[in-house]
């Protein structure tokens, strides 16, 4: 069926490095895709989001890079920071529908 | 402006129980949506709220209902609890565009934390 998931369940990298989060899609259908930041004991919290018809969106020491060829999704944070450390989710969200997650991946960050 | 709220933030229950779960949305927001999440995993869309009716409901039995408020609040209804139910309960805010077809960046609240025993 179609489904969201990730590459890699976890991810530890050196504080002030590069981190990046890779996620997988099967729905070409899709609207958009964001990214979630979720902290130990909280709800999660919107990172960037990017259209479909887009391929890459910067924010704050943040890039998502989305490719519809492999319908694959990124999650770039550069200099990494230990605040950083959460689990990050991608969704997609297609029009009038539902919102689908994937598994996470736990990202944590080494002073 | 205030963001989600949800209440309680820690409920216990017992198997067979009814609980009822509220969630105000982000100031300016009118669309509600509740998710399920169990340890671990992600995630999972219960069902979508937009002007006091069910607009979009995932895998959940009927045991899963719910209701939307003039005021764009909602309440999260799940009776006969299981075991299985135990998990932590998420509300989602946003607000519809293009005259309703599409909603904008859904915003989470911190959640429900129930434990069914």
């Amino acid at each position: 069926g179609e489904s969201v998931g990730l590459h890699l369940p976890t991810l530890s990298v050196q504080e002030g490095d590069n981190s990046i989060i890779n996620c997988a899609y099967s729905n070409s259908a899709s609207d958009y895709f964001i990214w979630y930041k979720q902290e130990s004991g909280k709800g999660p919290q919107f990172i960037i989001d990017i259209r479909s018809n887009m391929d890459k969106r910067q924010g704050q020491r943040v890039t998502v890079l989305l490719n519809k060829t492999v319908k694959h999704l990124s999650l770039q944070i550069a200099a990494t920071q230990p605040g950083d450390s959460a689990v990050y989710f991608c969704a997609e969200n297609k029009v009038n529908n539902d919102m689908r997650f994937g598994a996470g991946t736990r990202l944590t960050v080494k002073p | 402006d205030a963001g989600v709220t949800q209440s309680p933030t820690h409920l216990i229950k017992t198997r067979g129980q009814q609980v009822t779960l509220r969630c105000s949305p982000k100031s300016g927001h009118d669309t509600v949506s509740w998710y399920q999440q169990a340890l671990g995993q992600g995630p999972q869309f219960i069902f979508q709220y937009y002007e006091e009716e069910e607009r979009q409901r995932g895998n959940f039995p009927d045991r899963f209902s719910g209701h939307q408020f003039p005021n764009y609040s909602s309440e999260l209804n799940v009776n006969a609890l299981l075991l299985g139910d135990s998990a932590l309960y998420l509300c989602a805010s946003s607000l519809r565009r293009d005259r309703g077809v599409s909603t904008d960046t859904q915003y989470f609240g911190p959640g429900t934390r129930l434990t069914v025993l």
